[in-house]
C-alpha cells in the first residue's frame, strides 16, 4: 500500500533550527513535496525534490533519499509565523498526491 | 504564477439543502482537477479527480451522487454537496494541474469553509 510518515508535533525556539522527517511508500514515485499549512487556510507550495540531495530554498531547505524513501525539511532561524502545519507529500506514477497527516510545528518565544 | 479561486471562501446553510462550490483556474487552463476534504487537524483527503470533458473518478468511500462534480471547461470545476447534512462540514479544497505543461505541479484554491446547520 501507500504509505507517508511523519511526525504529529513538533516544538522549537525562534531563531533555533529544526528538521521535520518523512518516509515514505508509493506505486511509482514522481517527487516529494512539502507544503505548509497555517489554520484556516489551503496549503502552500514550500518545495520539490525528485532527485537525491538536498535543495536549499531561503531558510528552507529540503533534503530527498529515494532509495531509503526518506525526505526531511530543514527550517533556519526559525520565526514565530513559521508556526503552522507542514505536509509531507509523494507523488505517485499516476501523478496523485499521497499525503502525509502533517507535523504541527509550535515555535516557542 | 498559477492562481487558482474558489467561491465562495465561507457558506453555510441549512441540512438538505445543496451547496455548489466553484473552483476557477486562473491564469492557466487545467486539464485536471482535484477535490479535497479536510477535517480539522487532520490532513488532506482526495475525494476525486476530474479531468475536463470527462466524469470524475471517485475515491473509495465518496458517494458521487452525493459529492457531484462537473468539469465543464479547462478553467472551471464545480463541486455540489448534495442534501447536505450536519456531518459534510468541512473544509473543502480544490487544486488544478496542467497535465501536459506541468504535471508534477498542483496549484491550490484557497479552500471553501463549509458549515451545515
Amino acid at each position: 500500500g501507500q504509505n507517508i510518515d511523519q511526525p504529529t508535533e513538533m516544538t522549537a525556539t525562534e531563531g533555533a533550527i529544526v528538521q521535520i522527517n518523512c518516509t515514505y511508500q508509493t506505486s511509482g514515485f514522481n517527487g516529494l513535496f512539502w507544503y505548509q499549512q497555517h489554520a484556516g487556510e489551503a496549503p502552500t507550495f514550500l518545495s520539490y525534490n525528485v532527485l537525491d540531495g538536498l535543495e536549499e530554498k531561503g531558510r528552507f531547505s529540503s533534503f530527498l533519499s529515494r532509495s531509503k524513501g526518506y525526505s526531511y525539511l530543514l527550517l533556519k532561524e526559525l520565526q514565530m509565523k513559521d508556526s503552522a502545519s507542514y505536509l509531507c507529500a509523494a507523488m505517485d506514477s499516476n501523478y496523485q498526491l499521497i499525503w502525509g497527516a502533517g507535523t504541527k510545528l509550535i515555535i516557542k518565544p | 504564477g498559477a492562481v487558482v479561486s474558489q467561491h465562495p471562501s465561507r457558506v453555510i446553510c441549512k441540512s438538505g439543502t445543496s451547496v455548489k462550490i466553484e473552483c476557477r483556474s486562473l491564469d492557466f487552463q487545467a486539464t485536471t482537477m482535484f477535490w479535497y476534504r479536510q477535517f480539522p487537524k487532520k490532513s488532506l483527503m482526495l475525494m476525486a479527480t476530474s479531468n475536463e470533458g470527462s466524469k470524475a473518478t471517485y475515491e473509495q468511500g465518496v458517494e458521487k451522487d452525493k459529492f457531484l462534480i462537473n468539469h465543464a471547461s479547462l478553467t472551471l470545476s464545480t463541486l455540489t454537496v448534495t442534501s447536505a447534512h450536519p456531518e459534510d462540514s468541512s473544509f473543502y479544497i480544490c487544486s488544478a494541474r496542467a497535465e501536459r505543461e506541468a504535471p508534477n505541479e498542483q496549484f491550490f484554491g484557497p479552500g471553501t469553509r463549509l458549515t451545515v446547520l
